[in-house]
């Protein structure tokens, strides 16, 4: 059974830092793109950023560009996302996706993590 | 970045009877490769989104076929011949042609 489960969530101060990760396991996880979707409470979907399955193809959403870093570790399958210089708006529930298609960038988004949950407050 | 415009906000159905849900993108999701990359998703509340369609018209494994896909170039529809009530929640639809990938801003789907 394909999962994907998050970690790493929690209440920050603005301009602080977090690292979130997704612990996959039930498929060959370095066979696919793996994304990084939020969603503020009440909201709807936000693409935040995205990795090939070989790590050299990576993509941000221009509201996170330069503060986020998406990266992956195929031998442990791991997704991560350092998250620097924090602030309100990236106040949102964090999912990681992988794509429904192995080799490509994103054919579409077949499995989802249950999300962890990000607070930028003072 | 490609805009997503979603139609209705809000879609009040009868159990039993169809629905459909619009989506019309700011530009061609023909991506170079021939291929369109479009899909639609669910949302129940408190849940993660799950995959429904991908590339216009390919039902996800799993997914009932009441649900089914169209369109091409800008304009796309998702149609559920006969609402059930399990289909509530809201759904997206989504473009990966073009980085930043892009989302519709969602379709309420509630029984009358």
């Amino acid at each position: 059974e394909v999962q994907l489960v998050e970690s790493g969530g929690d209440l920050v101060q603005p301009g602080r830092s977090l690292r979130l990760s997704c612990a996959a396991s039930g498929f060959s996880f370095d066979d696919y793109a793996m994304h990084w979707v939020r969603q503020a409470p009440g909201k709807g979907l936000e693409w935040v950023a995205g990795v090939s399955w070989h790590g050299t193809l990576i993509y941000y959403a221009d509201s996170v560009k330069g503060r986020f870093t998406i990266s992956r570790d195929n031998a442990k399958n791991s997704l991560y996302l350092q998250m620097n210089s924090l602030g309100a708006e990236d106040t949102a529930f964090y999912y990681c996706a992988k794509d429904v298609a192995s080799g490509g960038w994103c054919t579409g988004l077949d499995r989802w993590g249950q999300g962890t949950l990000v607070t930028v407050s003072s | 970045d490609i805009v997503m415009t979603q139609t209705p906000l809000s879609s009040p159905v009868t159990l039993g009877q169809p629905a459909s849900i619009s989506c019309r993108s700011s530009q061609s999701l023909v991506h170079n490769d021939g291929n369109t990359y479009l899909s639609w998703l669910h949302q129940r509340p408190g849940q993660p989104p799950r995959l429904l369609i991908y590339m216009i018209s390919n039902r996800f494994s799993g997914v009932p076929d009441r649900f089914s896909g169209s369109g091409a170039g800008t304009d796309f529809t998702l149609r559920i011949s006969r609402v059930e009530a399990e289909d509530v929640g809201v759904y997206y639809c989504m473009q990966t042609t073009q980085a930043p990938l892009t989302f519709g801003g969602g379709t309420k789907v509630e029984i009358k």
